[in-house]
């Protein structure tokens, strides 16, 4: 069975200071996705990032960074210089090819940028 | 990519009826998924719809409570059935373009509120 754990609830900062949310997987499988989504106020879900499970480079978009650590299972993402248009629930996820990519939601961490 | 149109949107329902949601995309895809967000929480995968067959269902979930119908590879639908204030939910209709790549995509969701 798999797992995603976004120990943080909640985190608070204020305009411009960077923040960083953690995410840990679990997993038998050898081949396997992983994935930030953003979830704004109005509910969609914006897709952020796929890292597969044979690819541990780290990746920069612009104010976005994540960090894949196999060794860790972790898959860290920081927003370098947030904005209040970056406040919204961010949740990491997790599928594996094996089980026919379904998505095994990590129970999101609320972000709030303040002015 | 994949455009996913669902309707409707939101609704609000009352206590005992039922409501199905729609869920059109634009491309054929290989899987179609429905998940679950209640208020305040992750999302929760329902099923996996399967096109010419019955869905198969996440633990938790049942056909009576949660029917499933995809007739052909674009259309998908979800049926909420004898609503209780319980499935006050975001309910969200997601695809997979390939089984090999793990992209999947998410439709806006459909905010469902029972009274």
């Amino acid at each position: 069975a798999q797992k995603v754990t976004q120990a943080q609830t909640e985190i608070s900062v204020v305009e411009k200071e960077d923040v960083t949310l953690d995410c840990v997987y679990e997993t038998r499988d050898t081949t396997y996705y992983l994935f930030w989504y953003k979830q704004p106020p109005s509910g969609e879900l914006v897709f952020l990032i796929r890292r597969n499970s044979f690819d541990e480079q780290n990746e920069i978009s612009g104010r976005y960074s994540w960090n894949f650590q196999k060794s860790t299972s972790s898959f860290n993402f920081t927003i370098t210089a947030s904005q209040v248009v970056d406040s919204a629930v961010y949740f990491c996820a997790l599928s594996v090819q094996a089980a026919g990519n379904k998505l095994t939601f990590g129970g999101g961490t609320r972000v709030l940028v303040k002015p | 990519s994949a455009v996913i149109s669902q309707k409707p949107s939101r609704d609000i329902c009352q206590r005992g009826t039922s409501l199905t949601i729609q869920c059109q995309v634009d491309s054929q895809v290989t899987m179609m998924f429905w998940y679950r967000q209640q208020p305040g929480q992750s999302l929760t995968l329902i099923a996996t719809a399967n096109q010419g067959s019955e869905a198969t269902y996440e633990s938790g979930f049942v056909i009576d409570k949660f029917p499933i119908s995809r007739p052909n590879l674009t259309f998908s639908t979800l049926t909420v059935s004898n609503m209780s204030p319980e499935d006050s939910s975001i309910y969200l209709c997601s695809v997979a373009v390939s089984a090999n790549t793990g992209e999947l995509f998410f439709g806006e969701g459909s905010r469902l509120t029972v009274l």
